[in-house]
């Protein structure tokens, strides 16, 4: 079946930092494509979306370009910030009737000042 | 508008007791999804319903897992005869009718202890 494989974490910055992190998936043809991310204690929230091939999203500075030719979804921010301290997950929309997301464990990235 | 609500926030069973979870969708949203979250994982895939209708059950774990969608809106997951793997945290999240946008809204989660 469908599947995403996300970098291994913890990912440890200084405030500040660039950050990547990267997303790859098994299958192609994904109407839509999103990061989600989990802050401690928290639900998930959509954190951004692309909604076809070569689309970027963005939102509170990061982004993310759909690339089909290389089946990613890479994760990017400038200069994070302590409050972008949570789990991020890339989670793209299984291909049947239901759409249903597919999880990998999630990315934890901690910004330290 | 108000997000999707979850309720109990928190539930202590002892193993073998019958549990009940609840799910508030976004007002008018037709799809809702039921996701089971282990600790330190990603959220697994249990139940997805279309209004009233489920349509698809196949990562409910065992048939001690049911859910139910009765008037299209509010949503409940039960588990009977609770077991101690099946402590996790339990996140229901729903989605517009329109099909260009893919995207779920999730709720706070109930997290599940069992004893």
């Amino acid at each position: 079946g469908d599947s995403v494989t996300q970098m291994e974490g913890p990912v440890t910055l200084s405030e500040e930092a660039f950050l990547t992190i990267n997303c790859t998936y098994t299958a192609t043809g994904y109407p839509s494509l999103f990061w989600y991310v989990q802050y401690p204690g928290e639900g998930l929230q959509l954190l951004l979306k692309a909604t076809k091939a070569d689309d970027k999203g963005s939102n509170k500075g990061f982004e993310a370009t759909y690339r089909k030719e290389t089946t990613s979804f890479h994760l990017e921010k400038g200069s994070v910030q302590v409050s972008d301290s949570a789990v991020y997950f890339c989670a793209p929309p299984q291909l049947d009737s239901s759409y249903k997301l597919i999880f990998g464990s999630g990315t934890r990235l901690l910004v330290r000042p | 508008g108000a997000g999707v609500s979850q309720s109990p926030r928190y539930k202590v069973a002892k193993r073998g007791q019958d549990v009940a979870l609840r799910c508030d969708p976004i007002s008018g949203h037709v799809s809702l999804f039921w996701y089971q979250q282990a600790l330190g994982q990603g959220p697994e895939f249990l139940t997805y319903f279309q209004n009233e209708a489920q349509l698809d059950k196949s990562g409910l774990p065992s048939d001690r897992f049911f859910a139910e969608r009765p008037e299209g809106s509010v949503s409940t997951l039960k588990i009977q005869r609770t077991q101690q793997e099946d402590s996790a945290v339990y996140l229901c999240a729903s989605s517009p009718k329109d099909w260009n946008h893919y995207e779920q809204y999730f709720g706070p989660g109930t997290r599940l202890t069992v004893t």
